[in-house]
């Protein structure tokens, strides 16, 4: 029973254009929603998260929409970089010991 | 970074077989967790502590216990190994000082588990 999703596993886009990551949730219990990024050989690390209260948060070139009524979340990368390929996982938490990840989308960049 | 290491980074072993992973941590962070990464799954969650000696289940949990005896260690063995227990293992730690930190995990660089 997968609680989130990520039904893209693979996605391209050229340097300097925008990379759309999706995410669906099933559980509307979820009030925390966190995008990982994951080089090969490496552990995940934290990009930016988004609190059930907000639709938007915004990091410099990163970009977290959530749109509750569809229980969607989305992740805008602008303008994208060679450097941004990778995996990215979407994470929810209905409290802070409960945490589940969609599968993973691998993003690459080409320049 | 945070300072998590885990160790082996690497193992294969025989069905059957009791294997440890150990994670080890120097931030003093109260919560440490261990996730599996499987293709199709993700990251899924097998046990995690809040305290030491303080463990709960995850997901996943059968097949897994983990043990908790110093703030900085937790121990994850699978009693017996099978097959499917082949995986990539992660450990991870966070501590939820303030909302701002709810939820980020900072993740070791893992444990590929080849057992045959």
């Amino acid at each position: 029973d997968q609680q989130v999703k990520q039904n893209s596993p693979s996605l391209s886009v050229q340097e300097g254009r925008i990379s759309i990551l999706n995410c669906d949730y099933t559980n509307s219990m979820f009030d925390y929603f966190l995008w990982y990024k994951k080089y090969p050989a490496e552990g995940p690390t934290f990009l930016i998260s988004i609190s059930s209260i907000k639709d938007k948060n915004e990091d410099g070139r990163f970009t977290v929409f959530l749109n509750k009524s569809a229980k969607h979340l989305s992740l805008h990368i602008v303008p994208s970089q060679p450097g941004d390929s990778a995996v990215y996982f979407c994470a929810a938490s209905a409290n802070n010991n409960d945490m589940r990840f969609g599968a993973g989308t691998r993003l690459t960049v080409k320049p | 970074d945070a300072g998590i290491t885990q160790s082996p980074r690497h193992k294969v072993t025989e069905t059957g077989t009791p294997v440890t992973l150990r994670c080890h941590q120097t931030e003093n962070h109260r919560y440490m967790y261990w996730y599996r990464q499987d293709p199709g799954h993700g990251l899924r969650l097998i046990h995690y502590s809040y305290g030491v000696k303080d463990t709960d289940k995850g997901e996943v949990s059968d097949g897994y216990s983990v043990s908790r005896s110093k703030t900085e260690d937790f121990l994850l063995t699978l009693e017996s190994a099978t097959s499917s227990q082949t995986s990539v293992y992660f450990c991870a730690i966070s501590e939820f000082a303030s909302r701002d930190t709810v939820g980020k995990l900072f993740f070791g660089s893992g444990t590929q588990l080849s057992v045959l």
